[in-house]
């Protein structure tokens, strides 16, 4: 079973310029997740998708980011304009529903760089 | 607000057992997961406790407490491949995940 594939793997951009990750779950998991982690901090949850509806989004800085999965399966973040503070590794996760008890399976990441 | 603590470092050596606690201070708690995490890999799952008490899988074992806010993951037989990066995570209702702050395991020879 193939697992969650995002891209790139990693991105350098400057302040103010705009930037987009891109996410695909593991086949047939309605649910996906977006995470920050700074480096040595936990993972952060950005927002939460059951199939093409948003959960939660309620740590999701709007005035920059925003994030859609269209048709329920691909995912994309976008932040626009990064700032520096922006700097990290953004975690694509899916899970089979949304119940605490499903395992979140994570995709190897996409680490940021904002100069 | 939601948080979760843990400690930030633990060292053991190879063979032996450790205990990393995470104490949680969340609203409308359901059940705690733990993730292992090594340096510059992706976060993956060990345990999940939605009732009180012990769960076992492995060298691995992770407890809950609901009434003390409180749950803790065991790692027998220590190896070197363990060290990592430990998150607890609270799942509560209204459907969402908070994680902890991580504790990184250093195992010696």
């Amino acid at each position: 079973e193939a697992g969650v594939a995002q891209s790139p793997r990693y991105k350098i951009i400057e302040k103010r310029q705009s930037v987009a990750f891109w996410c695909n779950p593991i086949s047939g998991h309605a649910t996906l997740y977006w995470y920050q982690q700074i480096l040595g901090q936990g993972p952060k949850l950005l927002i939460q998708f059951q199939n093409n509806g948003v959960v939660d989004d309620s740590q999701l800085p709007k005035d920059r980011f925003s994030a859609e999965r269209l048709k329920g399966v691909d995912s994309t973040l976008k932040i626009q304009p990064a700032k520096l503070e922006d700097s990290a590794v953004y975690l694509c996760a899916s899970s089979l529903a949304s119940s605490g008890q499903e395992t979140q399976y994570f995709g190897p990441g996409t680490r940021l760089l904002v100069l | 607000g939601q948080s979760l603590e843990q400690p930030s470092e633990v060292t053991a050596v190879e063979g032996a057992i450790v205990q990393i606690n995470c104490t949680y201070q969340t609203s409308g708690f359901y059940g705690l997961s733990w993730y292992q995490q090594h340096d510059g890999g992706a976060p993956t799952f060990l345990s999940y406790n939605g009732l009180d008490g012990l769960e076992e899988t492995g060298r691995f074992s992770s407890f809950l407490s609901r009434s003390d806010s409180y749950g803790y993951l065991l790692l027998q037989e220590l190896q070197m491949k363990d060290s990592a990066s430990y998150f607890c995570a609270a799942y509560n209702y209204g459907q969402n995940f908070v994680f902890g702050p991580g504790t990184r395991l250093s195992v010696l020879p």
